[in-house]
């Protein structure tokens, strides 16, 4: 079965720092990946997707990631953190044929002034 | 273009009774699936509808349904409820249903049973 595993469940940074939140998945074909923001009280919001092409993807806010087959990994990265970045970040696979989402359990981003 | 919303935003309810949440998606989107987010469990798949049929479901208890209106509106409804299905109702909205598609989430509905 598809799974995604997020091994960092809270991550400390200070302002202006770098940040790289891991993502491993479990999928047998191509997989379809999303790393989505959720801030307290509200939704998901998507960051960025992969589907094909390109393995280094960029999104919204400045955010990049990296699509490693031979990994079986999706990271997330950001060169200079803001206080705003603080949020829950979710990685997620497409499941199979039925197409619903797998979610990892997520990270925690604390930003340090 | 407006986002999906999703009513009521909170709800306290008691153990036994039910509940219906309500989710209109974008405007031109055919596809409504509903997540539900427990700190415990993570963000879970409960079912998706597309074109007013449950296209999909994940391992939920029956007591967990819904259903979806011909503008695509979409309810899910709880019975008999328990305490642990105190969370975080998510539904997000897609375009019609070619695969991969791209997810959009309203706020949620934030469900507490006492």
């Amino acid at each position: 079965a598809q799974s995604v595993t997020q091994p960092d469940i809270h991550i400390t940074v200070s302002e202006g720092a770098s940040l790289e939140l891991r993502c491993n998945y479990s999928y047998g074909a191509t997989p379809y990946l999303f790393w989505y923001v959720q801030s307290p009280g509200q939704g998901l919001q998507l960051l960025l997707k992969y589907f094909s092409g390109d393995t280094l993807v960029q999104g919204i806010k400045g955010f990049e990631a990296e699509f490693k087959r031979s990994q079986s990994s999706f990271n997330l990265r950001k060169p200079s953190v803001h206080w705003s970045d603080a949020a829950e970040y979710f990685c997620a696979v497409v499941g199979g044929s039925q197409g619903n989402l797998i979610f990892g359990k997520g990270t925690k981003l604390s930003v340090k002034p | 273009k407006a986002g999906v919303t999703q009513t009521p935003r909170y709800l306290i309810k008691t153990r036994g009774q039910q509940v219906t949440l309500s989710c209109s998606p974008i405007s031109g989107h055919r596809s409504v699936s509903w997540y539900q987010q427990t700190p415990g469990q993570g963000l879970q798949f409960l079912f998706e509808y597309f074109s007013e049929t449950q296209r999909n479901k994940g391992n939920f208890p029956g007591r967990f349904s819904g259903r979806q209106f011909s503008n695509s509106r979409s309810e899910m409804n709880v019975s008999t409820l328990e305490l642990g299905d105190s969370a975080l109702y998510l539904c997000a909205s897609s375009l019609e249903g070619s695969r991969p598609n791209e997810q959009f989430f309203g706020p949620g509905t934030r469900l507490t049973v006492l």
